[in-house]
C-alpha cells in the first residue's frame, strides 16, 4: 500500500523568501518520490524525483527536495520564491515491489506574493 | 523531456452525446497510459490504466461502459465519454510512461489536459 499526505492546502510566500511545500509519505518497501507543478488549466510538469543516492535532489526551476527516511517526508524547498512560482504542486509515491502507479497528493497552492 | 500530446484541451458539448478525447505519446512509445480526472482545487484521480492491445483496467467507481478507453497503439490512447452529462464535466489529463529507459518509475509524462463542459 502506498499514500502521500500534503498537509497543507496552501502555503503563501512573499517573493525572495525561501519556500517550504510539506510531503510526507507511507509506502510497504523503499520509496520512489517525485514532484510536479500544475499551472491553471495545464497539464503536470515534472520536477524533480528521488529514486536513491543523495538525499538532497535538485530539479527544475531552481527546486530541490530532501528525502528523509526517518520522517517519511519529501519536502520541496527553494530559496528564494518567484511569483512566476505561483502554481499548484503535486508530491507522488510509488516503491519498489509496487505497481509502479504513483499515488498523489492533493496538491498543495503556492501563492507568491510580489 | 518526453511529449504527451491531448485533443482537444477545450470541448463543449450537449447532454446525451459523446466525446472522445485523444491522447498522443510524440516522440516515445508509451506502453501505459494513465488517465485521469481532476476536479476543481482537488487532486488527480486515477481513472483508469491502459496498455497497448489489451482492456482498460478502471478504479473502483469508475463506470467502464460511460468512461470508454482505447489503447489501440503504442503512441494513442483514447478516452470517450459516452451519453455525457453535466456531472461528466471536469478536466481530465492523460499521462503516458514508456518501458523502463526512457523514465524511471513512476515517473510520467502528462497531456496538457481537456476541459470537458456538459450543457
Amino acid at each position: 500500500a502506498q499514500s502521500v499526505a500534503q498537509p497543507e492546502d496552501q502555503v503563501n510566500v512573499a517573493e525572495g523568501n525561501p519556500l517550504t511545500v510539506k510531503c510526507t509519505y507511507s509506502v510497504s518497501g523503499n520509496p520512489y518520490l517525485f514532484w510536479y507543478v500544475q499551472y491553471p488549466n495545464r497539464g503536470l510538469q515534472f520536477l524533480l524525483k528521488y529514486i536513491t543516492g543523495d538525499n538532497l535532489v535538485k530539479g527544475s526551476y531552481g527546486f530541490e527536495a530532501e528525502f528523509n527516511k526517518s520522517q517519511t517526508s519529501f519536502h520541496l524547498k527553494k530559496p528564494s520564491a518567484l511569483v512566476s512560482d505561483s502554481a499548484l504542486y503535486f508530491c507522488a509515491v510509488t516503491w519498489a515491489g509496487g505497481s509502479y502507479i504513483p499515488t498523489f497528493g492533493r496538491g498543495t497552492s503556492l501563492i507568491v506574493h510580489p | 523531456g518526453a511529449v504527451v500530446s491531448q485533443h482537444p484541451s477545450r470541448v463543449i458539448c450537449k447532454s446525451g452525446t459523446s466525446v472522445k478525447i485523444e491522447c498522443r505519446s510524440l516522440d516515445f512509445q508509451a506502453t501505459t497510459m494513465f488517465w485521469y480526472r481532476q476536479f476543481p482545487k482537488q487532486s488527480l484521480m486515477l481513472m483508469a490504466t491502459s496498455n497497448e492491445g489489451s482492456k482498460a483496467t478502471y478504479e473502483q467507481g469508475v463506470e467502464k461502459d460511460k468512461f470508454l478507453i482505447n489503447h489501440a497503439s503504442l503512441t494513442l490512447s483514447t478516452l470517450t465519454v459516452t451519453s455525457a452529462h453535466p456531472e461528466d464535466s471536469s478536466f481530465y489529463i492523460c499521462s503516458a510512461n514508456s518501458a523502463p529507459g526512457l523514465a524511471g518509475p513512476g515517473e510520467l509524462f502528462f497531456g496538457e489536459g481537456s476541459r470537458l463542459t456538459v450543457l
